[in-house]
């Protein structure tokens, strides 16, 4: 069974780092494409990161130069390590795996960890 | 700025019909790339509900479906129950965004 388990959120005053892990089971976080996703409290979804099987990252504009996505194979564990952190990065941040296919889907979500970003 | 937009609620009375449409433009859906929907009921994470435009994955019942036309793409729920109570999102890739979030819809059931 795949299961994708967060970790590492919390309260965490402006201009601080944060680094969240995921732990997976059931299948092999470096086969895949793993994404971040994030959930502002009340909002909708919006996407954070990607970092490939071959190891590519992709960042979105809002967390680029701030943030970095990375894995740790023999742990089997996808990481986000969060700098300079701002009030507007409060949110649920989600790990989710990519569906193979011609326009990746993601089709395992962990439960999400909380950042609230505050002084 | 890459979006794509969905209304912000739509609501039906139980066996009814309601459609969520998703618009995007020349840059993701226009350009080819496939729709997938979400389905995120209150406190949970999100749920793989159609990929590629209008398949189902295991599990999900075939009252969701998924249609895909020129910049825009729709979800339908007919039959509609208090469970599918919950929000809807949209996603596709756009050319300057690897992945690409709809803005989400509300479903209320009456």
């Amino acid at each position: 069974e795949v299961q994708l388990v967060e970790s590492g959120g919390g309260l965490i005053q402006p201009g601080g780092s944060l680094r969240l892990s995921c732990a997976a089971s059931g299948f092999t976080v470096s086969s895949n494409s793993m994404s971040w996703v994030r959930q502002a409290p009340g909002k909708g979804l919006e996407w954070v990161s990607v970092i490939y099987s071959g190891g590519s990252t992709y960042y979105a504009d809002s967390v680029k130069g701030r943030f970095t996505i990375s894995r740790d194979n023999s742990k089997n564990t996808l990481y986000l390590q969060m700098n300079n952190l701002r009030a507007e990065d409060t949110a649920v941040y989600y790990c989710a795996r990519d569906r193979v296919g011609t326009t990746p889907s993601f089709d395992s979500w962990g439960q999400g960890t909380l950042v609230t970003v505050s002084s | 700025q890459s979006v794509l937009t969905q209304p912000p609620s739509v609501s039906g009375a139980p066996g009814q019909r309601v459609t969520i449409s998703c618009t995007g433009s020349s840059s993701n859906i226009g350009a080819g790339y496939d729709v997938h929907w979400y389905q995120q009921l209150p406190g949970t994470a999100p749920k793989l509900l159609i990929y590629g435009n209008n398949n189902r994955p295991s599990g999900v019942p075939d009252r969701f479906s998924g249609s895909k036309s020129g910049t825009s793409a729709s979800l339908a729920i007919t039959g509609l129950q208090a469970e599918d109570e919950a929000d809807y999102y949209c996603q596709s890739y756009d050319t300057s965004l690897p992945r690409l979030f709809g803005t989400g819809t509300k479903v209320t059931v009456l």
